[in-house]
């Protein structure tokens, strides 16, 4: 099973929208409506932004946002923010036999 | 307030068996819908799935580990263990542990940086 593919990094400025996808296959991505997308800040956790490809946990502000085509999720933030700036990991649910694939990670600068 | 904490050896030599142990707060192991999972992510790069024990006891591994993986759980202690054997350098990682709902993470323990050097 092969990580999902994402652009190594993405920037924009301060109140600007940026989006980073995330392609799969029918396997994974394209199969299943369970794309969930992290956001890791330096030396620290992943947390999570997105579950099922386009619901926001609570306490997530709503700028962020999850929609998906096809093989390909992708990931909105809006309205950028000096405190976006981190790295996004999407992750898929790949079937029972191997569950849940990462993204190889897409790095989001601040300008 | 679902809390999870990673504990185990900070150094391990090539070819030891690694075991990692998860104590977890704030939700049940014997909810139905419910997991711990193990993801593991080497300095500077991405993260790796690696194993998710649930509720019914069901345990799945990433293909290209699951010959040297063991998972557990002791739901009375609210704990997961993860073993890995034969460890290599190339095992050098930050492992984490997480709640699972369904089939997606829900949250995060701290992470466990695990070096593996003779």
């Amino acid at each position: 099973q092969s990580a999902l593919t994402q652009p190594a990094s993405v920037s924009g400025s301060p109140g600007q929208s940026i989006t980073i996808s995330c392609t799969g296959t029918s396997r994974d991505v394209g199969n299943y409506n369970l794309v969930s997308w992290y956001q890791q800040h330096p030396g620290k956790a992943p947390k999570l932004i997105i579950y099922e490809g386009s619901e926001r946990p609570s306490g997530v502000s709503s700028r962020f946002s999850g929609s998906k085509s096809g093989n390909t999720a992708s990931l909105t933030i809006s309205g950028l923010l000096a405190e976006d700036e981190a790295d996004y990991y999407c992750c898929s649910y790949a079937g029972s036999g191997i569950v849940d694939v990462f993204g190889t990670g897409t790095k989001v600068t601040v300008l | 307030q679902i809390t999870l904490k990673e504990s185990g050896p900070t150094l391990v030599k090539p070819t030891q068996t690694l075991t990692l142990t998860c104590t977890f707060s704030g939700f049940s192991l014997s909810t139905t819908g419910v997991g711990v999972g193990w993801i593991r992510q080497p300095p500077g790069k991405a993260l790796e799935w690696l194993a998710l024990i649930s509720w019914d006891d069901d345990k799945r591994f990433s293909p290209s580990l699951k010959t040297r993986l063991t998972i557990t759980k002791d739901t009375s202690k609210n704990q997961v263990v993860l073993t890995m054997a034969n460890m290599a350098p190339v095992d050098t990682a930050t492992y984490y542990c997480a709640h699972y709902f369904g089939y997606e993470i829900h949250s995060w323990g701290q992470g466990s940086l695990v070096t593996v050097s003779s």
